[in-house]
């Protein structure tokens, strides 16, 4: 069962435009969102998180909305540019319990000139 | 200066051998983890240690087993083998659960044959 769900494979945007990825989760016990950014034959980086307690967290470019009642998250790139393509990763860990990370599957997004 | 460094990147094996795969931080970090991405692409949490526990996911096989001579290193044994384990193995390590922000090594590449 996936606790951490990202239905867009992929997701293709013009440069200069906002790219926004959606992802969704299952687990009520989630207290913090992680997105991470894949590039290929490389490990996934930490991009932004947000904490359970906050609606959005904004750094730079980058800003992550946290939906609580929808159980729902998404990451705004704005504007976009070509090194923004990569895989992007949901992730979230619960407050107590096991340091594990719980990925969705990414979304590949790739960045049009 | 590879602040979580894996060695090898790429490991072919037979069935039925057993391989072992080196994992080093140099960050100071006091926490470990070994996730495997499948062929589907999802990570999945395979271990998580720090110096007091480790803890398994309990759809881990017993045939894996980390090992960690220090707080700087956690190697991943595996045992006997199979098609399936062929993955790519990524180890992170953190601070404390450090709210779910963790450093991801580049990967290594296993296949069995």
């Amino acid at each position: 069962d996936q606790q951490v769900k990202q239905n867009s494979p992929s997701l293709s945007v013009q440069e200069g435009r906002i790219s926004i990825l959606n992802c969704d989760y299952t687990n009520s016990m989630f207290d913090y969102f992680l997105w991470y950014k894949k590039y290929p034959a490389e490990g996934p980086t930490f991009l932004i998180s947000i904490s359970s307690i906050k609606d959005k967290n904004e750094d730079g470019r980058f800003t992550v909305f946290l939906n609580k009642s929808a159980k729902h998250l998404s990451l705004h790139i704005v504007p976009s540019q070509p090194g923004d393509s990569a895989v992007y990763f949901c992730a979230a860990i619960p407050r107590w319990g096991a340091d594990g990370l719980t990925f969705g599957k990414g979304t590949h997004l790739i960045i049009q000139p | 200066d590879t602040a979580v460094s894996q060695t090898p990147k790429y490991l072919v094996t037979q069935m039925g051998n057993d391989k072992s795969i080196k994992c080093e931080q140099n960050l100071g970090h006091d926490t470990m983890y070994w996730y495997k991405q499948d062929s589907k692409k999802f990570l999945k949490i395979m271990f998580s240690y720090n110096n007091k526990e480790l803890i398994i996911n309990e759809t881990v096989p017993n045939r894996f087993s980390p090992k960690s001579p220090d707080k700087a290193h956690l190697n991943l044994h595996i045992n006997s083998l199979e098609l399936g384990d062929s993955a790519v193995y990524f180890c992170a390590s953190s601070q404390g659960r450090a709210e779910g922000e963790q450093y991801f090594g580049p990967g290594t590449r296993l296949t069995v044959t």
